[in-house]
């Protein structure tokens, strides 16, 4: 079963817009790390954010925000007046201890800024 | 950052050759992966080293065989590929201590073609 859900295949969006990616995770475990990755057509998975479980703040870093919210197990990235450098694929991880801390990734979503 | 490198970044094998990827981290990290990404699939973790030994490996044909020879260098040693095996191939690596696993780094990737 799929541990992690990104229902958003492609968006795009023009330049300043906002955009939302929505994630959402399914585990039985107490204790569980949530990741966001980015990767550009250069290949390369560059590392945003890292959550732990029991630290539900969102948080804000520049133009990125991240709402945690345990409640409807939910871990969603939202980018603040959008850049054609945005342009990317988004990847939603989860780490779990009950799989020894491996990453469960989704299927990512494709953000296309257009100028 | 470039923690973590990847030789070559594109390669063009035919199904009887035998070639090799490298992987090189530089961020004293004590554990490394190695990931395919195929077109529309999720990312699927094929081997995990740990203190440089093999702790998983994922039901991946023996056509695959890693080699890690110390915590900084991590080798996908490729022979008698098939078509299929054509994807982009991820190093990473993260610093696992006791029962926790850090943040996964990634390489810039190996664009792998089998002809």
């Amino acid at each position: 079963a799929q541990k992690v859900t990104q229902a958003q295949t492609e968006i795009s969006v023009v330049e300043k817009e906002d955009v939302t990616l929505d994630c959402v995770y399914e585990t039985r475990d107490t204790t569980y790390y949530l990741f966001w990755y980015k990767q550009p057509p250069s290949g390369e998975l560059v590392f945003l954010i890292r959550r732990n479980s029991f630290d539900e703040q969102n948080e804000i870093s520049g133009r990125y925000s991240w709402n945690f919210q345990k409640s409807t197990s939910s871990f969603n990235f939202t980018i603040t007046a959008s850049q054609v450098v945005d342009s990317a694929v988004y990847f939603c991880a989860l780490s779990e201890v009950a799989n020894d801390y491996k990453l469960s990734f989704g299927a990512g979503t494709t953000v296309t800024v257009r100028a | 950052e470039t923690g973590v490198t990847q030789t070559p970044r594109h390669l063009v094998m035919g199904m009887t050759n035998k070639k090799s990827l490298k992987c090189e981290q530089h961020l004293g990290h004590n554990a490394m992966y190695w990931y395919k990404q195929s077109a529309k699939k999720p990312l699927e973790l094929m081997f995990v080293y740990s203190l440089e030994e093999r702790v998983e490996n994922n039901s991946v044909p023996s056509r695959f065989s890693p080699e890690c020879p110390n915590s900084s260098h991590l080798f996908l040693h490729l022979h008698t590929l098939q078509p299929e095996d054509s994807a982009l191939y991820l190093c990473a690596s993260s610093q696992r201590q006791g029962g926790d696993t850090d943040t996964q780094y990634f390489g810039p990737g190996t664009r792998l073609t089998v002809l």
